[in-house]
């Protein structure tokens, strides 16, 4: 079993429309959550992170975190072509150790 | 503030040479870890240093070390080279104080093994 795992996609969504990702981790005892965006030949952009149950939110992007249900959303409202990436969710476990999920690939239909 | 950054950017070898990476933190952060990127395994952690002392290591052959210098630059060597070590490397610094765990990553390193 993974540690982290998304849902690959592609995930399509009106302009406009709240598009919501999805993230889930196995070990109980992680500590930490964010959410990188990663646009096609670039690196890993940090947009969001949660370290407590319930929602964060920031500009147009809210985080959810339900660790009973080792669930971890990353809801983006009034989706623009620009959000058009792939979205990593990843999770600390301990000290400084991130694991990655695979990412799911979202693009914004104008 | 500078953010982190990788040279070189660009590398092509040839398989059973070696390589060595650099990375350069934001300034002040003290940890720093490399990944692993590809099409097929996504982002694969490779090892972490935090005060010249590697913390975590991921699960990679030792064909794959690092170290990391005083002032928290940090180096990544890839010895005997194979083709299936091609991808995106990346680096990536954090603050890590009072529970602040945020990583940044730098452009990376593209890496070809032919």
């Amino acid at each position: 079993q993974k540690e982290v795992e998304q849902n690959s996609g592609p995930l399509s969504v009106p302009e406009g429309a709240i598009a919501s990702l999805n993230c889930t981790y196995s070990d109980r005892g992680s500590q930490s959550f964010f959410w990188y965006r990663q646009y096609s030949g670039k690196s890993p952009e940090l947009i969001m992170f949660i370290y407590s149950n319930g929602d964060k939110e920031d500009g147009r992007f809210t985080a959810q975190l339900n660790k009973a249900s080792q669930y971890v959303s990353l809801l983006i409202r009034d989706s623009q072509p620009s959000d058009s990436a792939t979205y990593l969710c990843a999770v600390n476990i301990w000290g400084n150790q991130f694991y990655f999920g695979t990412g799911t690939s979202l693009t914004v239909i104008p | 503030k500078a953010g982190v950054t990788q040279t070189p950017r660009y590398l092509i070898k040839t398989r059973g040479q070696q390589v060595t990476l650099s990375c350069s933190p934001i300034s002040g952060h003290r940890s720093v870890s490399w990944y692993q990127q590809t099409p097929g395994q996504g982002l694969q952690f490779l090892f972490e240093y935090f005060s010249e002392t590697q913390r975590n290591k991921g699960n990679f052959p030792g064909r794959f070390s690092g170290r990391q210098f005083s002032n928290s630059r940090s180096e990544m060597n890839v010895s005997t080279l194979e083709l299936g070590d091609s991808a995106l490397y990346l680096c990536a610094s954090s603050l890590e104080a009072g529970g602040d765990y945020e990583q940044y990553f730098g452009p990376g390193t593209r890496l070809t093994v032919t």
